[in-house]
């Protein structure tokens, strides 16, 4: 167990709709950075959080948008659902200076 | 920009066969390695890392990997797989300073066959 939650582990939806996936941190983490793993891409790097503040993006689309709140956990909003959008979508959490992430176990999406 | 090959896609090795996963990695910079593991449905597990120090680093389950900083390869080893072994592994770089996304190579799976 890495310490890292996320939630839920399933998801389900159609096209063109809206989801929001959480993540809680590690104890005492202040960094969250999502991921997405999918088949024809790989694991790719979407966004990062640093106590609340957005550090870096990579990736992701303008359908999507995260955020990090003040008790530090984090959500990813997907918007307008395309089938392409169906991936395992990962959320890690660091210790400042740390250089190691720490994964949860994942939001598995699917969009039907 | 980082980038990282695994050179393999697939390896296939009997039990109690020794094993290596090959990674090559490119970046202009300084950088920290890691081997993720991620067993059949289920998340990335942290296997090994690589921040600073000696170039060989033990991990978890009996692995091992060694920092080749002239080859740029950081390949993963065991002497002797079990069944349990059996999963995809990932092979990722980040930089030491800066925004540290990890880039990830695209992933071994090491099948074990009894």
């Amino acid at each position: 167990d890495s310490g890292v939650t996320q939630t839920p582990k399933h998801l389900i939806t159609a096209t063109g709709q809206r989801v929001t996936l959480r993540c809680s941190p590690r104890s005492g983490d202040l960094s969250v950075y999502w991921y997405q793993q999918s088949l024809d891409q790989g694991l790719q790097f979407l966004i990062h959080y640093y106590n609340g503040e957005e550090r870096a993006k990579g990736n992701i689309l303008e359908r999507f948008s995260a955020q990090q709140f003040p008790d530090l956990h984090s959500e990813l909003n997907l918007s307008s659902l395309e089938l392409g959008d169906s991936a395992l979508y990962f959320c890690a959490s660091s210790s400042t200076g740390s250089g190691t992430q720490y994964f949860g176990p994942g939001t598995r999406l699917l969009v039907l | 920009a980082q980038s990282v090959t695994q050179l393999d896609s697939q390896v296939p090795v009997f039990e109690e066969a020794p094993v290596e996963l090959r990674c090559n990695y490119s970046s202009s910079v300084s950088v920290y390695l890691f081997w993720y593991v991620q067993y059949p449905n289920q998340g990335l597990q942290l296997l090994l890392k690589y921040l600073s120090g000696s170039t060989l680093v033990k991990g978890i389950n009996g692995f091992e990997a060694e920092f080749n900083k002239s080859q740029t390869s950081f390949h993963l080893r065991k002497p002797s797989v079990h069944i349990s072994d059996t999963a995809e592994y990932f092979c990722a770089v980040t930089v030491i300073q800066g925004a540290q996304k990890l880039v990830f190579g695209q992933g071994t799976r090491l099948t074990i066959n009894p």
